[in-house]
């Protein structure tokens, strides 16, 4: 079975402070893809990143991190120096290339607030 | 860049109507679209996979015949809600997947509907 986990319900920190949204995916598929959105309060999903299971090398973008590890199944995300406009609620995703059509499976989201 | 429309982005309906969301690809074909239903504070749950010219494939627990889905171009999916109750009231987001492009994944801005 397929399965996105983000253990962290809700993380607040303070402005300029870094922080880690983790994310664990189960999957039997060889081939696969992870995904990170953000979705502000207005609803509509932010494209942020998308890392096929070929790739581990770990991305940076700005101040947004990933790191990608085969090995624990995980694939989390950092903002560096964080800014009141970061607050949101931020999604990792799973799709599997072979069978799917392309369809997400989303954990549950963090809920990140940055307090000025 | 490719962009899905959603049309519209708000509506209230009365209980025991029905109403309709629209889900466009603006420049590129879809073969396949998905839709999503996020209830507040929860994550995104698949409903039905929408494949042009043919039936959408629900997820379990999802009522067909409640959300019809209707795939009749290679650019429009529309989801209808019928007999709307209160408990539709949901937050509704379509994604498209390019055509040739596994998981190239578009989304749209998503329709927030309040059954009243």
């Amino acid at each position: 079975a397929q399965k996105v986990t983000q253990a962290q319900t809700e993380i607040s920190v303070v402005e300029k402070e870094d922080v880690t949204l983790d994310c664990v995916y189960e999957t039997r598929d060889t081939t696969y893809y992870l995904f990170w959105y953000k979705q502000p309060p207005s609803g509509e999903l932010v494209f942020l990143i998308r890392r096929n299971s070929f790739d581990e090398q770990n991305e940076i973008s700005g101040r947004y991190s990933w790191n990608f590890q085969k090995s624990t199944s995980s694939f989390n995300f950092t903002i560096t120096a964080s800014q009141v406009v970061d607050s949101a609620v931020y999604f990792c995703a799973l799709a599997n290339y072979g069978g799917s059509q392309g369809n997400l499976i989303f954990g549950k989201g963090t809920k990140l607030s940055v307090k000025p | 860049g490719a962009v899905v429309s959603q049309h519209p982005s708000w509506v209230i309906c009365k209980s025991g109507t029905s109403v309709k969301i629209e889900c466009r690809s603006l420049d590129f074909q879809a073969t396949t679209m998905f839709w999503y239903r996020q209830f507040p504070k929860q994550s995104l749950m698949l409903m039905a996979t929408s494949n042009e010219g043919s039936k959408a494939t629900y997820e379990q627990g999802v009522e067909k015949d409640k959300f019809l889905i209707n795939h009749a171009s290679l650019t429009l999916s529309t989801l209808t809600v019928t007999s709307a109750h209160p408990e539709d009231s949901s937050f509704y987001i379509c994604s498209a997947r390019l055509q040739g492009m596994l998981n190239t994944i578009y989304f749209g801005e998503g329709s927030w509907l309040t059954v009243v």
